[in-house]
């Protein structure tokens, strides 16, 4: 059971440059949609989110864009920094996050930003 | 920054074993989970718990897990007979419903 994947298991960017990590989901009741960090030996960390009415999120250095009809998000770091190094979790909500902390979770990316 | 707080950071026991796995999470939050990372796989979600009860539980939380909160501080995750596949990162997690889930730095179960 997929229901969300990031079919790239790793990214390599240099420092600098936009880091572009990708999710694709299968179903269509998901209204809202996070990235978390996860750095080793650490829990995942909230990064930032999107509810489905929207297609555009930004927080800093971090955009998160959402394609429903593709049903696809891309999460965007601008610029990457060597601390961005870390695996990024892409996740999905059923129940309208305000209510629940159930989260489908995707495989995950490593990035590793270079200096 | 609030902080879910999980002991121990590793767990070591035989097979058949009971083990109890214990967290403290945010102190005004309401909400609190289990999830659990089998090495190279996905995080996935296990249970639920609000109100003192379990509100979700997923289809790998059999009768073998169990949770508890028994002092309104902490929240254990009890696997009754430890199998070698139960081997996992555990995370306990907690909401406070403001979108943002809290999770703790896991436990590494490893089951001989």
């Amino acid at each position: 059971d997929q229901q969300v994947k990031q079919n790239s298991p790793s990214l390599s960017v240099q420092e600098g440059r936009i880091s572009i990590l990708n999710c694709d989901y299968t179903n269509s009741m998901f209204d809202y949609f996070l990235w978390y960090k996860k750095y080793p030996a650490e829990g995942p960390t909230f990064l930032i989110s999107i509810s489905s009415i929207k297609d555009k999120n930004e927080d800093g250095r971090f955009t998160v864009f959402l394609n429903k009809s593709a049903k696809h998000l891309s999460l965007h770091i601008v610029p990457s920094q060597p601390g961005d190094s870390a695996v990024y979790f892409c996740a999905a909500s059923l129940d309208g996050s305000s209510n629940t902390g159930k989260l489908i979770f995707g495989q995950g990316t490593t990035l590793q930003v270079k200096p | 920054e609030p902080e879910v707080t999980q002991t121990p950071s590793h767990q070591v026991t035989q097979m058949g074993q009971e083990v109890i796995l214990r967290c403290v999470p945010i102190s005004n939050h309401l909400y609190f989970y289990w999830y659990r990372q089998i090495l190279g796989q996905k995080v996935e979600f296990l249970v639920s718990f609000y109100n003192n009860e379990i509100s979700e539980k997923s289809e790998i939380f059999d009768d073998q897990f169990s949770v508890e909160r028994p002092d309104g501080s902490n929240f254990t995750l009890k696997i009754r007979s430890t199998k070698l596949e139960d081997s996992a990162m555990y995370f306990c997690a907690s909401f406070g419903g403001d979108e943002k889930l809290f999770f703790g730095s896991g436990t590494q179960l490893s089951v001989l």
